[in-house]
């Protein structure tokens, strides 16, 4: 099946700075991907749409200025947590579309802020 | 909207013994379910989706799943657990059949235990 890979799978950053976590379709292109958080023994919630060429969706109440998305390419999404918060600490997930067939997910970042 | 209700937020079966996870959807529009697993610290992997062409979906590594529009139910099954099977278990519901359209809503996940 078709791969997505996320990039670091952790890491562990400061208060007040900025992280960026990286989302690629290994062996397709992906017009669209989404980004979701996981809290601990939670759900995934969906954060934003990233389509590419275009600015992302967000969903409701999530701070487009916080969580910066640039989906420069058809293979490459970008998260940027900027200056983070401990309440930022989670698993961040995204998913890229293959044509409308199915959602390929990638292993996920576990960002952990202190 | 849609929405995903997922009953038991833990479940522990016995190797050997029948597995179910029950799911529950509701959806203003015929409705497109998925049931997803995930390893500790992985990202999701698909088991199985429902997209009308048949109400009984088989997927991999034994699973299976019936959609009961009456019910409003797509609870997933297998007839024996394997240790292998411990996992976290979610059941996704979309308005489009890949899941890409709008993204997919979730439920809020079962745990399996399988005790030996």
């Amino acid at each position: 099946g078709a791969v997505v890979s996320q990039h670091p799978s952790w890491v562990i950053c400061k208060s007040g700075t900025s992280v960026k976590i990286e989302c690629r379709s290994l062996d397709f292109q992906a017009t669209t991907m989404f980004w979701y958080r996981q809290f601990p023994k939670q759900s995934l919630m969906l954060m934003a749409t990233s389509n590419e060429g275009s600015k992302a969706t967000y969903e409701q109440g999530v701070e487009k200025d916080k969580f910066l998305i640039n989906h420069a390419s058809l293979t490459l999404s970008t998260l940027t947590v900027t200056s983070a918060h401990p309440e930022d600490s989670s698993f961040y997930i995204c998913s890229a579309i293959l044509g409308h067939t199915e959602a390929f997910f990638g292993q996920g970042t576990r960002l952990t802020v202190v | 909207a849609q929405s995903v209700t997922q009953l038991g937020s833990h479940v522990s079966v016995s190797e050997g013994a029948l597995v179910l996870l029950r799911c529950n959807y509701s959806s203003s529009v015929p409705p497109y379910l998925f049931w997803y697993v995930q390893y500790p610290n992985q990202g999701l992997q698909l088991l199985l989706k429902y997209t009308s062409a048949a109400t009984l979906v088989k997927g991999i590594n034994g699973f299976e799943a019936e959609f009961k529009k009456s019910e409003t139910s797509f609870h997933l099954t297998k007839p024996s657990a394997h240790m292998s099977d411990a996992a976290e278990y979610f059941c996704a519901v979309s308005e489009d059949s890949g899941g890409g359209a709008d993204g997919l809503t979730f439920g809020k996940g079962t745990h399996l235990i399988i005790q030996p």
